[in-house]
């Protein structure tokens, strides 16, 4: 099983709606992280957080919102979806100690119309 | 402040040429620099990462990238390109001054290798 899972892994959604993107892991991560994708601008941070009660914002926050409902589960939402928040997103656990690697779930391919 | 600049969006190579990506860094600490790859409808995997010591660092895939303080660079190389290595390419920094450990990713560089 893989470690960090995403779903949905593709949404397609209309202007105007709520979505919300979720994030879980098994490997026992403090340390989780929203990025998003878009072609040519590589990955840039949303949100993350250090633990359950420690969130913070990332260089592109607005419009979206993060919840971090356990250690293994951190959700994006996105309030009211518009068309340039269509991208590919990732998030990523780290471990809280020293200088460990960042591991990626698969992706959400969103389509907002 | 930290920034990624990777030179060229897009890279061929023949099959069995060397490979060579490059990535320059701004970072106004000592920096944590790591190489990502990305496979089609895939997440990004590590390929390589330096902290500290040794300046040239090997990874998975026959993949080595040099730390060179003086050029503020740490480019990627592979002595052969296998058509397995076509992918995209990620060149990250570290803020590990911070303490946040958050990466701070380059554009990415797409291998296409050609048979």
């Amino acid at each position: 099983d893989a470690d960090v899972t995403q779903t949905p892994r593709n949404r397609i959604t209309k202007t105007g709606k709520r979505i919300m993107l979720e994030c879980s892991q098994t490997k026992g991560h403090d340390r989780m992280y929203w990025y998003r994708q878009d072609p040519g601008l590589g990955l840039q941070l949303i949100y993350y957080s250090f633990d359950v009660k420690d969130i913070n914002k990332g260089e592109i926050s607005d419009g979206y919102s993060v919840s971090r409902q356990a250690q293994a589960k951190f959700s994006l939402s996105l309030e009211s979806a518009i068309p340039n928040q269509t991208a590919l997103y990732f998030c990523a656990t780290r471990s809280g100690v020293g200088t460990d690697t960042q591991y990626f779930g698969p992706g959400t391919r969103l389509t907002v119309l | 402040a930290q920034s990624v600049t990777q030179l060229g969006s897009h890279v061929s190579v023949s099959e069995g040429a060397l490979v060579l990506l490059r990535c320059n860094y701004s970072s106004s600490v000592p920096p944590y620099l790591f190489w990502y790859v990305q496979y089609p409808n895939q997440g990004l995997q590590l390929l390589l990462k330096y902290t500290t010591g040794a300046t040239l660092v090997k990874g998975i895939n026959g993949f080595e990238a040099e730390f060179k303080k003086s050029e503020t660079s740490f480019h990627l190389t592979k002595p052969s390109a296998h058509m397995s290595d076509a992918a995209e390419y990620f060149c990250a920094v570290s803020d590990s001054g911070a303490g946040s450990y958050q990466l701070t990713f380059g554009k990415g560089t797409k291998l296409s290798v050609i048979p």
